[in-house]
């Protein structure tokens, strides 16, 4: 099987502009999280779509958003981008519900950088 | 106070040696997860454990449920195995949401 794929892989931008970042789950993967990571910094958890409905939200802002297609496929938009959101953008899938023990699988990740 | 708390936070050591990464949380779980962060970015899970012990190759995974505590053990550590190791556990009061630790930064010398 294919594994996570990620689009773009980096990205420029500048402040104020929006982004919209695309992955698609291994096949069969109902669950997809998106996660930030900064450098230096952990990961930190934005939300988790599973059969289209958000499960789980993370402490971000109303500008991050995000939804679940009907193939599992998921996007992540950040609109008002502002400097601090320069950061590593990952996203996983699982079959089922990670954190009721289902393995996550990772993607390579899109490098914004916000100029 | 975190609810996962991972320790040390980085660790250098001489290859050979044996490694011991601990995970400490404070929330009722489902399952706990081991993963790993190689220095490229790419994240590769390493272990899910909700009771006991697992092992595998030179990797093995512990966990204590009453204790809820879980230890992460590296044997005949190589210069490869240099990475952040992550903890992540599923919380079973917010609807199994993953719960990070921050990772520990692990550096093996030749």
């Amino acid at each position: 099987k294919a594994g996570v794929t990620q689009t773009p892989r980096y990205l420029i931008k500048t402040r104020g502009q929006q982004v919209t970042l695309s992955c698609s789950p291994i096949s069969g993967h109902r669950s997809v999280s998106w996660y930030q990571q900064t450098p230096g910094q952990g990961l930190q958890f934005l939300f988790e779509y599973f059969s289209e409905t958000q499960r789980n939200k993370g402490n971000f802002p109303g500008r991050f958003s995000g939804r679940q297609f009907s193939n599992s496929r998921s996007e992540m938009n950040v609109s008002t981008l502002e400097l601090g959101d320069s950061a590593l953008y990952l996203c996983a899938s699982s079959n089922g519900h990670a954190g009721g023990g289902d393995t996550q699988y990772f993607g390579p990740g899109t490098r914004l950088t916000v100029l | 106070k975190n609810e996962v708390e991972q320790s040390p936070q980085n660790l250098t050591a001489q290859e050979g040696e044996f490694i011991t990464i601990n995970c400490s949380y404070s929330v009722g779980i489902s399952a706990l997860h081991w993963l790993q962060q190689h220095p490229g970015g790419g994240i590769v899970s390493l272990f899910m454990l909700s009771s006991g012990k697992k092992k595998h190759g030179r990797l093995i995974a512990t966990i204590n449920i009453q204790e809820k505590h879980s230890s992460l053990h590296i044997t005949a550590s190589h210069p490869r195995d240099s990475a952040v190791y992550i903890c992540a556990v599923g919380d079973m009061d917010s609807n199994y949401q993953l719960i990070w630790g921050a990772g520990t930064k692990l550096i093996i010398k030749p």
